[in-house]
């Protein structure tokens, strides 16, 4: 079966500017999860969304912001960029049956400049 | 704060010659220990759950270990094809959903 989709894989933006990620889980996972990966910090938890409602939040600014459609794809958006959000941000979705595996995406690769 | 942390950061094998990974975790309580592997330009692939002291699993040449405080991912006769960043991540009781918080990663070279 298909595995998690994300869109776009590279995106390249100015400071100031916002962007929208995209990500389409596994038919039939309701959880998806978002992740932003840094050489610095590491993979951290962003936001998760269950049946369309935000479950859990991590310690990340107000510009970063998500939803997620009745479809279970969902959306991740980052207003006014800044340098320090050049990232590679990961989704990941896992089943009602297996909560606790989770697939990941290949990630959008987010440049700043 | 809940915290986990993996050891070493970089390890260099030879193929054949067998080695462990280390991811010690400090956490009010534990929901699950979760390894991952990740290549480069890639998303984390999932390998292993581990739920409880004492429990272990198996795939391939890998093995992983949980004890109260630590877990242990055992690589047997390793092959370049092994060759990836290794993340151990933690769920924990605090958490609604399935939030994992991440160790940083030993990247591990396998050379023939």
């Amino acid at each position: 079966k298909a595995g998690v989709t994300q869109t776009p894989r590279y995106l390249i933006k100015t400071r100031g500017q916002q962007v929208t990620l995209s990500c389409s889980p596994i038919s039939g996972h309701r959880s998806v999860s978002w992740y932003q990966q840094t050489p610095g910090q590491g993979l951290q938890f962003l936001f998760e969304y269950f049946s369309e409602t935000q479950r859990n939040k991590g310690n990340f600014p107000g510009r970063f912001s998500g939803r997620q459609f009745s479809n279970s794809r969902s959306e991740m958006n980052v207003s006014t960029l800044e340098l320090g959000d050049s990232a590679l941000y990961l989704c990941a979705s896992s089943s009602p049956l297996q909560p606790t595996e989770a697939f990941f995406g290949q990630g959008t690769r987010l440049t700043v400049v | 704060e809940d915290q986990v942390t993996q050891s070493p950061e970089a390890l260099r094998l030879q193929e054949g010659e067998s080695s462990s990974l280390n991811c010690s975790y400090t956490v009010s309580g534990l929901r699950g220990l979760f390894w991952y592997r990740q290549d480069p330009g890639k998303g984390p692939e999932f390998l292993f759950t581990l739920y409880s002291a004492g429990e272990e699993k198996e795939k391939e040449r890998l093995k992983a270990t949980l004890t109260k405080k630590e877990s242990f991912l055992h690589i047997t006769a390793p092959k370049p094809e092994d060759s990836a960043t290794y993340l151990c991540a933690v769920q924990t009781m605090n958490q609604a959903g399935t939030a994992l918080i991440f160790g940083k990663g030993t990247t591990l070279s396998v050379s023939s």
